[in-house]
C-alpha cells in the first residue's frame, strides 16, 4: 500500500521569501504523485502531478515540485510567495500501473506573513 | 461548467435525526468520491463509485453511513442516526478516467451534529 508523509504541519514564512513543503511517499510499484491546495473554507483544487517524463514539473501559478524517486520524495518550492499562497497543502500519492484511490497526506498550513 | 455542486453548505442537525448530504459531479466524468475531513484524521476517502457503480466503500465507518449513485448526475450520502462524531466537512469530487488527471473537489458541507 501505498503512504505519504508531510513532514511539516505548519510552515510561517514572510512574503517574498522562498518555501519549501517537504512531501515523502513510500511504495512498492511505481507511482503518480500530486500536490493540492485547499484555501479556506473551499475544497481542494490541483496545483501539479507527476505522471512520468520530467522530474521537475510546474504550475502556473509559480509552483514547482521536483520528483526524487532515490529519496521517494516530492518537495513543493516556489522562489517568492505572495500572501495569497497562504492556505493547506496536500500531498497525494496513487499507483501508477492501475487504477487504484489517491492517498492523501496530512497537510502542510503555509501562512505568509506580511 | 460549473464544477463539483455540493449542497447543503452547512448543515447543522440534533442527534439521532437523519442527514442527507447531495453531490452533482461534472458531467462527463465516470469517478465519484465522498471524502471527510476533520482536523483530527485528516482527509478520509468513505467511498467511491465508478460509472455509478459503488466499488470500495471499505472507509465508510459504520452502518450509519450510506451512499447512492442513481445517475451519472447526482449521489448522495446519507446518516442515519447522526452522532456528534460526525462533525466533520464533508466533500464530493468526481474526475474522468480515474487519478491520472487529477479530482475536482466541491465546495464541502459543514456539518455539525449537536
Amino acid at each position: 500500500a501505498q503512504s505519504v508523509t508531510q513532514l511539516d504541519s505548519q510552515v510561517p514564512v514572510f512574503e517574498e521569501a522562498p518555501v519549501e513543503l517537504r512531501c515523502n511517499y513510500s511504495s512498492s510499484v511505481s507511482v503518480y504523485l500530486f500536490w493540492y491546495v485547499q484555501y479556506p473554507n473551499q475544497g481542494l483544487q490541483l496545483l501539479l502531478k507527476y505522471l512520468s517524463g520530467s522530474t521537475l514539473v510546474e504550475s502556473i501559478n509559480g509552483f514547482e515540485a521536483e520528483f526524487n524517486k532515490s529519496q521517494t520524495s516530492f518537495h513543493l518550492r516556489k522562489p517568492s510567495v505572495h500572501i495569497s499562497d497562504t492556505a493547506e497543502y496536500f500531498c497525494a500519492v496513487t499507483k501508477a500501473t492501475s487504477y487504484d484511490k489517491v492517498i492523501f497526506g496530512p497537510g502542510t498550513s503555509l501562512s505568509v506573513i506580511p | 461548467d460549473a464544477g463539483v455542486i455540493q449542497s447543503p453548505r452547512h448543515e447543522v442537525t440534533e442527534m439521532g435525526q437523519e442527514v442527507t448530504l447531495r453531490c452533482k459531479p461534472i458531467s462527463g466524468h465516470d469517478y465519484l468520491f465522498w471524502y471527510r475531513q476533520t482536523m483530527m484524521r485528516g482527509l478520509e476517502l468513505l467511498i467511491y463509485f465508478n460509472n455509478n457503480v459503488p466499488i470500495d466503500d471499505s472507509g465508510m465507518p459504520e452502518d450509519r453511513f450510506s451512499a447512492k449513485m442513481p445517475n451519472a448526475s447526482f449521489s448522495t450520502l446519507k446518516i442515519q442516526p447522526s452522532e456528534p462524531r460526525d462533525s466533520a466537512v464533508y466533500f464530493c469530487a468526481s474526475s474522468w478516467g480515474g487519478s491520472v488527471y487529477g479530482y475536482t473537489f466541491g465546495s464541502g458541507t459543514r456539518l455539525t451534529v449537536v
